[in-house]
């Protein structure tokens, strides 16, 4: 049973670039979120994806979009990437309305770096 | 900005002692969960409590409840050096995000 895969595993941009991050859900999950780790600290949600529409936003500029297919795998786009904007970025799936037990599924991440 | 803190920030024991882990929030939730991160890569989820929960338990790990002092706590028994990780409380009102605290890096040396 495959879990939530995401690619690239790492990437490297120069400031000013853009970037596009992907995420392929875990099998029988509609939901995808997108959160911002940057180091030494806890993940930040960015935004939520379900039925293909932004569900929920965190408080990121809009220079960090995304989009969800109709089947359920998900992109993150970030415009004119700042240094800051260095971090892991996370992928989890979910049914949506969680109510199940088993909590959130994620992926292995995409360390950006932004030079 | 994250929900709240943990506590300890660092924690180093040796294999076979336990290691709790404390949790503090700052809103209303629906359940509190408990997730390990491995060199920093992705999330692994360990334990789900419900807000109307007090104790849960899985395998070596008991997690414990206090709504009325928005805390938390994460108890591993019996450590090993595989244990060793950064340990991360998240809150969830119904499925609409995670909101994690800074996390707690537990050491266990061999």
């Amino acid at each position: 049973d495959a879990g939530v895969t995401q690619s690239p595993t790492h990437l490297i941009k120069t400031r000013g670039q853009q970037v596009t991050l992907r995420c392929s859900p875990k099998s029988g999950h509609d939901t995808v979120s997108w959160y911002q780790q940057a180091l030494g600290q806890g993940p930040q949600f960015i935004f939520q994806y379900y039925e293909e529409e932004e569900r929920q936003r965190g408080n990121f500029p809009d220079r960090f979009s995304g989009h969800q297919f109709p089947n359920y795998s998900s992109e993150l786009n970030v415009n004119a990437l700042l240094l800051g904007d260095s971090a892991l970025y996370l992928c989890a799936s979910s049914p949506y309305r969680l109510s199940s037990p088993g909590g959130y599924t994620f992926g292995s991440g995409t360390r950006l770096t932004v030079v | 900005s994250q929900q709240g803190e943990e506590d300890p920030q660092a924690l180093s024991i040796q294999e076979g002692e336990n290691a709790t882990m404390n949790c503090s929030y700052k809103t209303s939730i629906n359940n509190l969960q408990w997730y390990r991160q491995n060199s920093g890569r992705g999330l692994v989820h360990l334990i789900l409590i419900r807000s109307n929960e007090r104790e849960k338990h899985s395998g070596r790990l008991r997690v414990t409840l206090d709504t009325s002092k928005k805390s938390s706590s994460l108890l591993i028994t019996a450590s090993r050096a595989a244990d060793t990780a950064s340990y991360f409380c998240a809150t969830d009102w119904y499925g609409n995000k995670l909101v994690f605290g800074a996390g707690t890096i537990l050491r266990v040396k061999s």
